[in-house]
Formats: structure tokens, sequence, C-alpha cells
């Protein structure tokens, strides 16, 4: 069965710390992954990866893709408090769009 | 322009009634999809729409929930003899084409259902 893990499940950092979030995966037919940024009830996309080793990049976040390993980090620098949400991960394979379960950032002041 | 948006936002009904929930999708936008999120969870699919048809309804837990999208635009949820399991935000996507060549999503708001 497909899957997708995400850790840690829950992150308390400090503002200015750097964070970096994880997202495994296993899937059949692999097209791409996603990540988005989930602050009250839509998520917004961040990023779409669907090669490896190539970097994603957008203001203070990052992310890149290991097909060989499966998985994704999402890194962000700097951490603001507006940085604080639930960061989803999801794979794209030919059946579906699976989402994992999710990392609740928290950054405190 | 407008974004994707569900009615209602929140819905509060008791155990066994009916309740439908809206989401109007972006327009221009021929893939529609449902999803619905339990507290600590990401989403999780309930059913793909590709204009008016249901192309993959493989997610729907059971035979109390259906969606339809009778013209190709809005679309919605229905679900029958709810149960407090039914308890969640459901969420409504959005993207320009179809699945298989995939189109960033884009989320409603959401409608958070609770059932007493």
């Amino acid at each position: 069965e497909d899957k997708v893990v995400q850790s840690p499940l829950s992150l308390v950092v400090h503002e200015g710390d750097t964070v970096t979030l994880n997202c495994s995966y296993e899937v059949t037919n692999f097209r791409s992954l996603l990540w988005y940024k989930q602050e009250k009830k839509a998520p917004t996309f961040l990023f779409m990866l669907t090669s490896s080793g190539i970097e994603k990049k957008s203001g203070r976040l990052s992310s890149i893709l290991d097909k060989k390993e499966l998985f994704s980090i999402l890194n962000i620098t700097a951490t603001q408090t507006g940085d604080s949400a639930i960061y989803l991960c999801a794979v794209v394979s030919n059946n579906d769009m699976r989402f994992g379960a999710g990392t609740r950032l928290t950054v405190k002041p | 322009g407008a974004g994707v948006s569900q009615t209602p936002s929140n819905k509060v009904t008791e155990k066994g009634k009916y309740v439908e929930l809206r989401c109007d999708p972006i327009s221009g936008h021929t893939a529609l999809y449902w999803y619905r999120q339990s507290l600590g969870q990401g989403p999780e699919f309930l059913i793909y729409f590709q204009g008016t048809g249901a192309a993959d309804d493989s997610g729907l837990p059971n035979d109390r929930f259906f969606a339809v999208r009778p013209e190709g635009s809005v679309s919605t949820l229905k679900i029958q003899r709810t149960e407090r399991g039914d308890s969640a935000v459901y969420l409504c996507a959005s993207s320009l084409v179809s699945r298989s060549s995939y189109n960033e999503q884009f989320f409603g708001p959401g409608t958070r259902l609770t059932v007493l």
C-alpha cells in the first residue's frame, strides 16, 4: 500500500533557527512530490519536485528530492513566527495524490 | 480572481442527519477534488471529478457518501445518515487540467463538519 510519512510530527523552535522537515514515501508509479503550508484550513502550495537533486528555492524555503532513497526535505532558514503552520507533503502517482500527516511547526518569538 | 470557495464554513449536525457541502472551484478549472482531513492528519482523498464525471471515487469511505458535479463547475458532497466519525474538515480543490498531467491544486478554506 502506498504511504507517505513525515517527521517530526511536531517541532518547536525559536525565531532565527533553521529547521529541516522530512518526508519519505513508498508509492508505485511516482510522478511528483509536493509541499504545502497549511495555516488555518486551506493548504497553500509551496513546491513541486519531480527530479532528484535539483533544489527548489523560494526565499527562506528550499526543498530537494531524492528519488533513489525515496525522500524529500524542506528547509526553512531564519525562521519567523509567521512560519508557524502545518507543513504537508503529498506524493502524486498515476492513481492519486496521497498526503502525509504533516509536521506542525511552531516558531516562538 | 476568486479562489476556491466552500460553503458552509462550519456545519454542526446531529447523528443520523443528512448534510450537503458545496464547493465552487476556480472558473475554468476542469478538475475538482474532495478531501477529508481529520484532526492531526493530512488530507485524505475522497473523489475526483474531471468535468461532470466522477473519474475516481475510490476514496469515498462507504455508500453514505456521494458527490455530484452536474454542470462541470460547482460540486456538492452529500453525506447521508451522518455518524460521529464523519466529523472532520472537508476540503475541496480544483486544478486546470486532469490529474494525469499534474497541475497545482488550489484548495478552498474547507467546511468543518461536526456530528454530535
